[in-house]
């Protein structure tokens, strides 16, 4: 089976650093991604992990354990536009499987 | 703009019939990817295409049928519709399997 859990919602204040957790249960395993969506748009790439390890793209890092089967989503220097559901992704053999999401909301 | 293409952009019709949704992936990709997202609920992936031929399915309704073109564009079909698929259907391209997947901006189904 395949299964992927994150936080439904998570706040944060403007300026602080929040970090969202996602753990992942699949039959295979190619890389794990993240993926930003505000409200009724299109999803859009924020970072991609196929080996343990942090990755960090300016305000954004992503880290992976394979053996844990967990990852995170840190944000750092949180601005209001960043309030957006964020998005744990598997790709599983040919397949991207997407977790619901996590619903975060930044405050002034 | 990401390069993916989707239209229509807004869809609205009644129970029981069917509509076609249609996508254009971004240039030079060859993988196209259909996903469902109901309110409130996370992208299910429906069915995945390379190159022309189907790669991997999803929770796709019998309903529901795709097929990608010769030119690479494809094509989301829905058929008897019932109130529960009004959804966002997004689109996604990518080079390969594995790689990032780029989004189109969604076709927005609304059954009544």
């Amino acid at each position: 089976g395949q299964n992927i859990d994150q936080p439904t919602e998570m706040t944060a204040t403007e300026g602080a650093i929040v970090q969202i957790n996602c753990t992942y249960q699949t039959s295979g395993f190619n890389g794990l991604f993240w993926y930003q969506q505000h409200a009724g748009e299109a999803p859009t790439f924020l970072s991609y992990n196929v080996l343990d390890g942090l990755e960090e793209k300016g305000r954004f890092s992503s880290f992976l354990s394979r053996s844990k089967g967990y990852s995170y989503l840190l944000l750092k220097e949180l601005q209001m536009k960043d309030s957006a559901s964020y998005l744990c992704a598997v790709y599983n053999t040919d397949k991207l499987i997407f977790g619901t999401g996590t619903r975060l909301q930044v405050f002034p | 703009d990401s390069g993916v293409t989707q239209t229509p952009k807004h869809l609205i019709t009644a129970t029981g019939q069917r509509v076609t949704l249609r996508c254009s992936p971004r240039s030079g990709d060859l993988s196209v990817y259909w996903y469902q997202q109901s309110l409130d609920q996370g992208l299910q992936f429906l069915i995945q295409y390379y190159n022309g031929e189907e790669r991997a399915k999803g929770n796709i309704l019998e309903r529901f049928s795709a097929q990608q073109f010769p030119d690479l564009h494809s094509e989301l079909n829905l058929s008897s519709l019932e109130l529960g698929d009004s959804a966002l259907y997004f689109c996604a391209s990518s080079v390969t399997g594995a790689n990032v997947l780029t989004f189109g901006a969604g076709s927005r189904l609304t059954v009544l």
